[in-house]
């Protein structure tokens, strides 16, 4: 049982578009969501993150977004670049179990120029 | 910046075989995690490790085991490779167990025929 639930599986977007990406999760004992980023051929690599005392959180083009009642969080790339093109991954985490991530299924993210 | 090296980036192995996948970290972390990753399942946790010979078992442990003998060095063993071994081996490191950052390998993808 998949105790976060990421979608779309893939996903294409035109160069200066926005992104987005969704994650369900189930337990709401999670208190840690991050962002991981994987280029082909290279280990994911942590993008952003969000705790649940804020609504929203953006770094550059990235921006979180996060709903406690409904148990989801997204993820927008706005002006989506080529270079975004990679994997994108969710995850949640228990309080004081940061490291111990479960992981959603995964977005294949492709920016056509 | 820390640096978690792989020994493999292509293993092919047939059924059977005893497999031994390596990981060393430079940045002296205390936990380090194997992880699998599958089309469509994300990446999900193998076995985890907060200490020298020290072990933890994972979501899916069932057909693996490991070996944490030094505190950089982390390895995966497959005891009899099976056909469903077949997937990407990406293994993780964080300084400890407060802290949220993982960081991946570039992974190993074994085939088993």
């Amino acid at each position: 049982q998949q105790q976060v639930k990421q979608s779309p599986q893939s996903l294409i977007v035109q160069k200066g578009g926005i992104s987005i990406i969704n994650c369900a999760y189930e337990n709401t004992a999670f208190d840690y969501f991050p962002w991981y980023q994987q280029f082909p051929g290279k280990g994911p690599a942590l993008l952003i993150a969000i705790r649940p005392d804020v609504s929203e959180k953006k770094e550059g083009r990235f921006t979180i977004s996060f709903n406690k009642s409904a148990k989801q969080f997204s993820l927008h790339i706005m002006d989506s670049q080529p270079g975004d093109s990679a994997t994108y991954f969710c995850a949640a985490s228990l309080n004081n179990a940061g490291n111990m991530l479960t992981f959603g299924g995964g977005t294949r993210l492709m920016v056509k120029p | 910046d820390v640096k978690v090296t792989q020994s493999s980036r292509y293993l092919v192995k047939r059924t059977g075989e005893k497999v031994f996948l390596e990981c060393v970290q430079d940045m002296d972390h205390e936990n380090m995690f194997w992880y699998r990753q599958d089309p469509g399942l994300g990446l999900r946790l193998i076995y985890f490790s907060y200490d020298v010979k020290m072990k933890e078992k994972g979501d899916i442990p069932e057909g693996y085991s490991v070996s944490r003998e030094k505190k950089e060095r982390f390895s995966l063993i497959l005891e009899s490779a099976s056909t469903n071994q077949t997937s990407m081996y990406l293994c993780a490191s964080s300084l400890d167990g407060l802290t949220e950052k993982l960081f991946f390998g570039s992974g190993t993808q074994l085939s088993v025929l």
